[in-house]
């Protein structure tokens, strides 16, 4: 058990670029969830994939946002035309279905300048 | 709606002093129940969670939290802090339906030597 994966750990990247998050969940992990988090407050849920397939997506996701997990492993997600708003870190977790525990990520920096 | 409330965005106590951070929930059904803590800069680690069962759960690092149905409340306890519990510390309630955690805004504990 290597723990959930992320990267990169901190971008930094000018207003209107797009950039691209990786995830690698805990092996074996069916489910695997993103989130965003603001300055001084608790993580918002963005997105979650049972396996390949993703089930559930916040209205806080954008069309500017698109998230993936194309074999059921590792997921990405893709900020596009990024905004000073997106500043934020993007947390990933996983778990081994519902009921069990939700692991975290250390986390994605991303600071839009 | 279903939402999670921390009354304290801050609290101090000494080194060596007893601990308690509130923590409300608003959920129409049974409640799956979740303390986080966070260091500064890092992800998300599970201290305990609730279920079903006792209401009184053992988390790790000396850590336990009550649920109360009737008060609808989730309070997590320590007696005895050490500098180390410095951090931020976070409730969420896990909505079944859709998959997701939702979490307070979250308690920022700070430690006096």
């Amino acid at each position: 058990d290597t723990g959930v994966s992320q990267d990169p750990r901190h971008k930094i990247t000018k207003r209107g670029q797009n950039v691209t998050f990786r995830c690698d969940p805990i092996s074996e992990h069916n489910r695997l969830y993103w989130y965003r988090q603001t300055l001084g407050q608790g993580p918002e849920f963005l997105t979650y994939f049972q396996n390949e397939a993703q089930l559930e997506k916040s209205r806080l996701l954008s069309d500017r946002f698109s998230a993936e997990r194309p074999k059921g492993s590792f997921s990405t997600l893709e900020i596009q035309r990024t905004e000073q708003g997106d500043s934020a870190m993007y947390l990933c977790a996983s778990s081994l279905g519902f009921g069990n525990t939700i692991y975290f990520g250390e986390g994605s920096w991303l600071t839009v300048v | 709606a279903q939402s999670v409330t921390q009354p304290d965005i801050h609290i101090t106590v000494s080194e060596g002093a007893s601990l308690e951070l509130r923590c409300n929930y608003s959920y129409g059904a049974t409640p799956y129940l979740f303390w986080y803590v966070q260091s500064p800069g890092q992800g998300l680690q599970l201290l305990l969670k609730y279920f079903s069962g006792d209401t009184l759960v053992q988390g790790i690092k000396g850590f336990e939290a009550e649920f109360k149905r009737s008060q609808s409340s989730f309070n997590l306890r320590k007696p005895s802090v050490h500098w180390s519990d410095a951090a931020e510390y976070f409730c969420a309630v896990l909505i079944q339906g859709a998959q997701k955690l939702v979490f307070g805004q979250g308690t920022r504990l700070t430690i006096n030597p």
